[in-house]
């Protein structure tokens, strides 16, 4: 069982356009991350949200956490070719282990 | 700061022979390391945790038999994969916390198993 729902898995756009990804699950998290993962790399941390209703800017993304701390996401804006990767949302549950969705893969085309 | 390395970058072993994998913190002393498999195009699984000087505590599902996790120092942990099977092929992704709170991901180890 998926603790985390990530959708959608697979996203394919044009240079320019907008999107979001969405990150929910049934648990509360104390906090969540989001991470970017190129191939054959491992993942890089984007940002950690801790309080509920959180909005965390970096750039051309916008990351929120839910009031009730259990959903976020991720919406960029004007989406570049560099910004194409695997999407990872992790909650930090109990003996401070990440518990991953399964990803959104993101390409953008130019 | 926050520098995790994994040696070696990829590695190419025959059915039934042992592969062990390096995880290094660079600049900082991990208290705590984690293991992760991951397939192609899928997300991370947790494999095992591991403090230093302890033994890890494996995650449901996981052999702990069949992949050793050495956690000798605090910037050193090892996985060994015994009698390694083609099935065993994966990304293997390590990452170090010091305090706790936050995990940093080394570059991963790509296992072909022939």
């Amino acid at each position: 069982t998926q603790l985390l729902e990530q959708s959608p898995q697979f996203l394919s756009i044009q240079e320019g356009e907008n999107l979001t990804v969405y990150c929910n699950s049934s648990s509360v998290f104390s906090s969540l991350q989001w991470y970017r993962q190129e191939p054959g790399e491992g993942p890089v941390l984007l940002v950690t949200v801790v309080t509920g209703g959180e909005v965390k800017k970096l750039k051309r993304l916008t990351f929120q956490f839910g009031d009730a701390r259990k959903d976020s996401s991720l919406h960029i804006t004007a989406a570049q070719t560099g910004d194409t990767g695997l999407y990872l949302c992790a909650g930090i549950k109990y003996g401070n282990k990440l518990v991953f969705g399964a990803g959104t893969i993101l390409r953008v085309k130019s | 700061g926050a520098v995790v390395s994994q040696h070696p970058s990829w590695v190419i072993c025959k059915s039934g022979t042992s592969v062990k994998i390096e995880c290094r913190s660079l600049d900082f002393q991990a208290t705590t390391m984690f293991w992760y498999r991951q397939f192609p195009k899928q997300s991370l699984m947790l494999m095992a945790t591991s403090n230093e000087g302890s033994k890890a505590t494996y995650e449901q599902g996981v052999e702990k038999d069949k992949f050793l996790i050495n956690h000798a120092s605090l910037t050193l942990s090892t996985l060994t994969v015994t009698s390694a099977h083609p099935e065993d092929s994966s990304f293997y992704i390590c990452s170090a916390s010091e305090t706790g709170r936050e995990q940093y991901f080394g570059p991963g180890t790509r296992l072909t198993v022939t």
